[in-house]
């Protein structure tokens, strides 16, 4: 695609319910990260995959949070018994390459925990 | 690791003021710099960067100056435009080496006609 989508751009779970968040990286590129970035604030870190391996996910919460990319193109990031405190914009970037300086970003997703 | 410390907003300027947005930096060494710009119900989107102390980036008449001396990397334009509403993030990779990037907390821009 032209760039890197998201679905679903909005959701809405009540506590403690399972949630799964999809990326769709601009075609070829080799890096992909997850950040999360919480109302009036920078986006924060979450993971990084280069292809099929997470090669970072330093940045994820807890181990309610869990990412995949399992044939190294499209991520879905997905967390478990949702909080009210994992309410956010999770955003999903891709890169060409590693070598690459630029990411591209989604229009992230809204997760609302009620 | 590294971080990133930008001035907060809300930024509200009348079209053509000059138009600076401060951001200083924490980090080992001299790492990549970098603003983005998140236009209202758009992505992020890198304006510019600059990849090692000096250096200049420049984009859609915004301008940053890596300088070391003072771990600062401002934005700066001089004529600004409604369409420059937007949140600006200053970033930097999160320590040396790393893939992922720490970002600012963001300054809201608002060009007033």
């Amino acid at each position: 695609g032209a760039g890197v989508s998201q679905s679903p751009r909005y959701k809405v779970a009540k506590r403690g319910q399972d949630v799964a968040l999809r990326c769709d990286p601009i075609s070829g590129h080799v890096s992909l990260f997850w950040y999360q970035q919480a109302l009036g604030q920078g986006p924060e870190f979450l993971t990084y995959f280069q292809n099929e391996a997470q090669l970072d996910k330093s940045g994820l919460p807890s181990d309610r949070f869990f990412a995949e990319r399992p044939e190294g193109s499209v991520s879905t990031l997905k967390i478990q018994r949702t909080q009210q405190e994992d309410s956010a914009v999770y955003l999903c970037a891709s890169r060409l390459s590693p070598m690459n300086t630029e990411a591209f970003f989604g229009q992230g997703t809204r997760l609302t925990v009620v | 690791g590294n971080s990133v410390t930008q001035m907060e907003g809300p930024v509200t300027l009348s079209e053509e003021a000059f138009l600076t947005i401060n951001c200083t930096y924490t980090a080992t060494g001299y790492p990549s710099l970098f603003w983005y710009v998140q236009y209202p119900g758009e992505g992020l989107q890198l304006l510019l960067k600059a990849t090692k102390a000096d250096d200049k980036g420049s984009n859609k008449g915004f301008e940053a100056t890596y300088r070391k001396e003072t771990t600062s990397f401002h934005l700066e334009k001089g004529s600004v435009q409604v369409s420059d509403s937007a949140v600006y993030f200053c970033a930097t990779p999160q320590w040396g080496g790393a893939d992922g990037l720490t970002f600012g907390k963001g300054t809201h821009l608002i060009i007033q006609p």
